[in-house]
């Protein structure tokens, strides 16, 4: 069993529908990373997260430290939102990462 | 700008041919990590560092080897390479990780390796 997993695996959805991701982990973390791999292979960083929610523009990440969970969530989605979207916890100095959710945006 | 450089970009070689991929920040980050990326198995994290001199294994660290003498830069040295590290790398940087606030890794464009 991985230590962290994604679902769904695969999503797509209608321009601006509201998207959920979700991330669960079974081991103590000190922090949580959402990234996003675009489709030509550059990963960008999301949030890192400990504790609540952030959000930064249509994104917004929560987490719940005693359920071991995290959820990503994009509001009014875009065909640009089209990606593989990886969660990676902090666990003691190093990074485990979830396969990724690849998400796909259609006009 | 701020980034993270690596070279290089694409790379083909053969069994046993002693290579390295370079990585280097200019925003002065303590945190220096490299990854792989495998279809199916998502990223890995191979080697990490805190800080100059400072390195320890990630997940899979078998085959590969690393230095930090620089702060700046954090070469991925693959001293007899194999078909089974036929991979994508990445290598990212960050101020460390266990401060809470906007930290965030930086992730340089990617490696391709192929060995034949």
């Amino acid at each position: 069993k991985n230590e962290v997993e994604q679902s769904p695996q695969n999503l797509t959805a209608q321009e601006g529908e509201f998207i959920t991701i979700n991330c669960s982990y079974s081991v103590g973390i000190s922090a949580l990373h959402w990234l996003q791999q675009h489709p030509g292979g550059g990963i960008v960083s999301l949030f890192m997260l400990s504790s609540g929610k952030k959000k930064h523009g249509r994104l917004i990440a929560t987490i719940n430290i005693q359920e071991k969970h995290s959820s990503l969530h994009i509001t009014a989605s875009h065909p640009r939102d089209s990606a593989v979207y990886i969660c990676a916890v902090l666990y003691t100095d190093k990074l485990i990462f979830g396969t990724g959710t690849r998400l796909q945006v259609f006009p | 700008e701020a980034q993270v450089t690596q070279n290089p970009r694409y790379l083909i070689t053969v069994t046993g041919k002693k290579l390295t991929v370079t990585c280097s920040q200019n925003m002065n980050h303590e945190y220096m990590s490299w990854y792989r990326q495998d279809p199916g198995l998502g990223l890995r994290q191979i080697y990490y560092s805190m800080n100059v001199e400072v390195t320890d294994k990630g997940d899979v660290p078998e085959g590969y080897k690393v230095s930090r003498k620089e702060k700046r830069n954090f070469p991925l040295i693959l001293e007899s390479p194999s078909p089974n590290q036929t991979s994508l790398y990445f290598c990212a940087s960050s101020p460390p990780l266990w401060r809470e606030g906007h930290y965030e890794q930086y992730f340089g464009p990617g490696t391709r390796l192929t060995v034949t």
